[in-house]
């Protein structure tokens, strides 16, 4: 596809599950960053891919929060054990590489119940 | 650290009128980006803008212009002609190039309403 998309669009689930949620970004893009944005935090940065490596994981909230990247393309975040707190919308974005333009995904809107 | 201040949580303008957001950063670093990003309610993160440090001249595209202010660590954004479609948060963001990944830290948004 022309953009960066994201699935699911959105996925409600109950506190203690797993979740997994999948971006693909921009065809030949090799950096590949994942942010969320929630009310009482803002937009904030989770993680960065160059690559299939992630240099910069400083982002991750807690060890219940792991990324992957496959094939220097679809990155997987998985959140395992969700809590409440972790409800929020999760943006991926690519670039072509890590000093260029972002563009952003649709999102992925998580409710833990 | 590097922290982006967008002091308007929101702002109301009137179809073809002008509207100017602003954001203010705090950094020690010479070179970095700006940008401006737009998300409407459909929650897609749209670039609106982008300004280089090293550049003097504001960067403009279509109907929205910025006013880069290096010293001054200001960064606003001039909405002229406002359209209905242009009804968005806007967020101000900060990227520090080399040596921080690229990641974009963000300020808090401005919701701007366009009304009829």
């Amino acid at each position: 596809g022309a953009g960066v998309s994201q699935s699911p669009s959105n996925k409600v689930t109950e506190k203690g599950k797993d979740v997994e949620l999948r971006c693909d970004p921009i065809s030949g893009h090799t950096a590949l960053y994942w942010y969320r944005q929630s009310l009482g935090q803002g937009l904030e940065f989770l993680i960065y891919f160059q690559g299939n490596s992630a240099p910069d994981k400083s982002g991750l909230p807690s060890d219940r929060f792991s990324a992957e990247r496959t094939g220097g393309s679809v990155s997987t975040l998985t959140i395992q054990r969700t809590q409440q707190e972790d409800s929020a919308v999760y943006l991926c974005a690519s670039s072509s590489r890590a000093q260029e333009t972002q563009y952003f995904g649709p999102g992925t809107r998580l409710l833990v119940l | 650290a590097q922290t982006v201040t967008q002091s308007q949580p929101e702002m109301s303008v009137q179809e073809a009128e002008t509207v100017t957001l602003s954001c203010t950063y705090d950094t020690s670093e010479n070179n970095y980006y700006l940008f401006w990003y737009k998300q409407p309610p459909s929650r897609q993160m749209i670039l609106v803008i982008r300004q280089e440090a090293y550049k003097q001249q504001n960067a403009t595209e279509n109907r929205f212009s910025v006013n880069f202010q290096k010293a001054a660590k200001s960064f606003s954004l001039k909405i002229s002609d406002s359209q209905l479609g242009d009804t968005a948060m806007y967020f101000c963001a900060f990227m520090k190039p080399f040596g921080g990944w690229g990641k974009l830290q963000f300020g808090a948004g401005t919701q701007v309403v366009v009304t009829p």
